[in-house]
């Protein structure tokens, strides 16, 4: 009865490889998020989903590519991997609520090392 | 932008010492702020918010004060225990945007020691 799950949880690939990063989200939240997380534990946005819809494109390479088939699930795809994409990608929900009294909710983090 | 900072870590204390980690903010609207803690080989977990100006959140003996004046969300502990050693993220959001997404500091390792 996980809340946000991701898969893999830890991921090993070669400099040039595609791969994608799988999050699912049992809360009923409608809104979604992937987070990045470097070497020395600095948090950021890439991108957000409210009700399928992209809301949130930070500056991330094109490389990177979010889809979020339904509620529940956003996806991250990443074409062309660069050894500085080797970091930890955080999933999260959140309910949308004016106020920002909402909460997010992590996964457990997918740690990608790129060879 | 909006920018959140925290004192720099690693903050070593002995079990029971009194624990403060400060947290400074600058936002583009009001904003809401939340304190979240990873424990090692883990996600996220959120351990306090407060969504208005002199709110106090407080969870598991941790508590932190809004305070707009000083654009400020220092955590506070009374009494560290060794459980408690993680690395703790001031993060803010803003209000009456689209935006949504949590702006984070740069997280400050705390380390107790028995």
């Amino acid at each position: 009865d996980t809340a946000v799950s991701q898969t893999p949880k830890y991921l090993v690939t070669q400099m040039g490889n595609d791969k994608s990063i799988k999050c699912e989200q049992n809360l009923g939240h409608d809104t979604m998020y992937w987070y990045k997380q470097d070497s020395k534990k600095f948090l950021k946005i890439m991108f957000s989903y409210n009700n399928k819809e992209l809301i949130i494109n930070e500056t991330v390479p094109n490389r990177f590519s979010p889809k979020s088939p339904d509620k529940a699930h956003l996806n991250l795809h990443i074409n062309s991997l660069e050894l500085g994409d080797s970091a930890v990608y955080f999933c999260a929900s959140s309910l949308a609520a004016r106020g920002g009294r909402y909460e997010q909710f992590f996964g457990p983090g997918t740690r990608l090392t790129v060879l | 932008g909006d920018s959140v900072t925290q004192m720099e870590g690693p903050v070593t204390l002995s079990e029971e010492a009194f624990l403060t980690i400060n947290c400074t903010y600058t936002a583009t609207g009001y904003p809401s702020l939340f304190w979240y803690v990873q424990y090692p080989g883990e996600g996220l977990q959120l351990l306090l918010k407060a969504t208005k100006a002199d709110d106090k959140g407080s969870n598991k003996g941790f508590e932190a004060t809004y305070r707009k004046e000083t654009t400020s969300f220092h955590l506070e502990k009374g009494s560290v225990q060794v459980s408690d050693s993680a690395v703790y993220f001031c993060a803010l959001s803003v209000r009456d945007t689209g935006r949504r997404a949590l702006t984070f500091g740069s997280g400050t390792r705390l380390q107790v020691q028995p």
